[in-house]
């Protein structure tokens, strides 16, 4: 079973600042099938990149994804009040079979 | 608009089971899998089943197997998640998910289910 680590567990940071969160799989991700989920307290969580590297639709452009094969990264340009929030990687591999990351808590410094 | 509509709260009793709904509008039913996803609390997101309403084929997490059935019901646009034998550590919000080529793009609101 593929396991996806996060990292860090908690990132500190400020309005306008750049965050880059990290998603690590223990095998090769096929087709780099990764996507990007943002979860605000109480709300359902929300796509925003999937395929690595494709934004979902409606994403602002200050979000953007990277990466292949096991390290894949989430970056945020400059942050917003309302980008603070918990953001979950998953993989959905060659088979039905999906895995999310245990998150990362992107917290207002 | 893309809606997945899932109601309130269940409360059950350990060893009972529990069928949470998930109704959807906007878009053609049977082009789009659904998956379901639970989260205990405070905790992060899992990955339970999926089913193509199309097909009716599932796939189901190992850990859920026997104990996890999830259903369609294509007249009426709805997604069924069934976990029997409920136990104190499946107290959970239960979201259900439009699934497409892996990507769960559309999320209910989620179903708290607690059992005590």
């Amino acid at each position: 079973e593929m396991v996806l680590t996060q990292s860090p567990d908690t990132l500190s940071l400020s309005p306008g600042e750049r965050a880059t969160l990290s998603c690590r799989a223990s095998q090769s991700v096929s087709n780099n099938n990764l996507a990007w989920y943002q979860q605000k307290s109480g709300q359902a969580p929300r796509l925003l990149i999937f395929g690595a590297s494709s934004r979902a639709t409606g994403i602002p452009d200050r979000f953007s994804g990277s990466g292949s094969g096991t390290d894949f990264t989430l970056t945020i340009s400059r942050l917003e009040p309302e980008d603070f929030a918990v953001y979950y990687c998953q993989q959905y591999g060659s088979s039905v079979m999906y895995t999310f990351g245990q998150g990362t808590k992107l917290e207002i410094k | 608009q893309v809606q997945l509509v899932q109601f309130g709260t269940e409360v059950k009793k350990p060893g009972a089971s529990v069928k949470v709904s998930c109704k959807a509008s906007g878009y053609t039913f049977s082009s789009y899998g659904i998956s379901w996803v639970r989260q205990a609390p405070g905790q992060g997101l899992e990955w339970m089943g999926w089913i193509s309403p199309y097909s009716g084929n599932t796939m189901y997490a190992e850990k859920f197997q026997g104990r996890l059935t999830v259903t369609t019901d294509t007249s009426t646009s709805t997604g069924y998640m069934e976990l029997s034998s409920l136990r104190s550590d499946d107290t959970a919000v239960y979201f259900c998910a439009r699934t497409i080529f892996g990507k769960f793009d559309y999320w209910g609101q989620g179903t708290l289910v607690t059992v005590s």
